[in-house]
């Protein structure tokens, strides 16, 4: 069974800082893989898809890295904004069953003005 | 852009008692699953959905639960006789095909006093 991994699993950092979230995962026979940033007590927002024939994704201040073989993934975010304070879950897609995602724990993110 | 809209927001039931949790996904979307988070928990996986039936469920999908496309638009989710254990967010989300990834909504919480 695959298991995802978020380390850290909470972060506080001051405004401007480039910030990484790491995101690993056992099997590294995946489809895809995705991250979401949710807010306190809400839904799940995509921020990024990568399939895993790609090695990232980039989206504004956002670049998703994929290395499949060694099973991590990481999430940049340049110059962090208070506006970033969410939490980030990354989410799996296995290889031969795309019918559902595994996801991480999950990082808590606190960007102080 | 579009979106995924689950109704109600919030749902407080007696233990016992029956619920429906609905959902309306993309609609040219063609996969349609649920997830749910218990409070501090990861996002797990319940059931998917595709072509009118059932595709995949976890373990926690059991008798009590069930899925149904009444219309061809709405999704639904029944829990028939609700257990204080299913206090959570529940998730629904949909998706056009592993390219796209998921979209999901913005959550029903539901609360088994």
């Amino acid at each position: 069974k695959q298991e995802v991994t978020q380390i850290p699993a909470a972060l506080s950092v001051p405004e401007g800082e480039n910030l990484v979230l790491n995101c690993s995962f056992t099997d590294s026979a995946i489809y895809n893989l995705q991250w979401f940033r949710q807010d306190p007590g809400k839904g799940l927002t995509s921020l990024l898809l990568i399939q895993s024939s790609q090695r990232e994704q980039t989206s504004g201040r956002l670049n998703a890295s994929l290395d499949k073989s060694s099973g991590r993934s990481t999430l940049y975010i340049a110059a962090s904004q208070p506006g970033d304070s969410a939490t980030y879950l990354c989410a799996v897609g296995g290889m031969y069953n795309f019918n559902k995602f595994y996801f991480g724990s999950g990082t808590k993110l606190n960007v102080k003005p | 852009e579009p979106e995924v809209t689950q109704t109600p927001s919030h749902q407080v039931t007696q233990m016992g008692q029956e619920v429906i949790l609905r959902c309306v996904p993309i609609s040219n979307h063609l996969y349609f699953y649920w997830y749910r988070q218990i409070l501090g928990q990861k996002v797990e996986f319940l059931v998917s959905f595709y072509n009118n039936e059932i595709s995949e469920k976890s373990e926690i999908f059991d008798d009590q639960f069930s899925v149904e496309r009444p219309d061809g638009s709405n999704f639904t989710l029944k829990i028939r006789s609700t257990k204080l254990e299913d206090s959570a967010m529940y998730f629904c989300a949909s998706s056009g095909g592993a390219l796209w990834g998921y979209t999901f909504g913005s959550g029903t919480r539901l609360t088994v006093v």
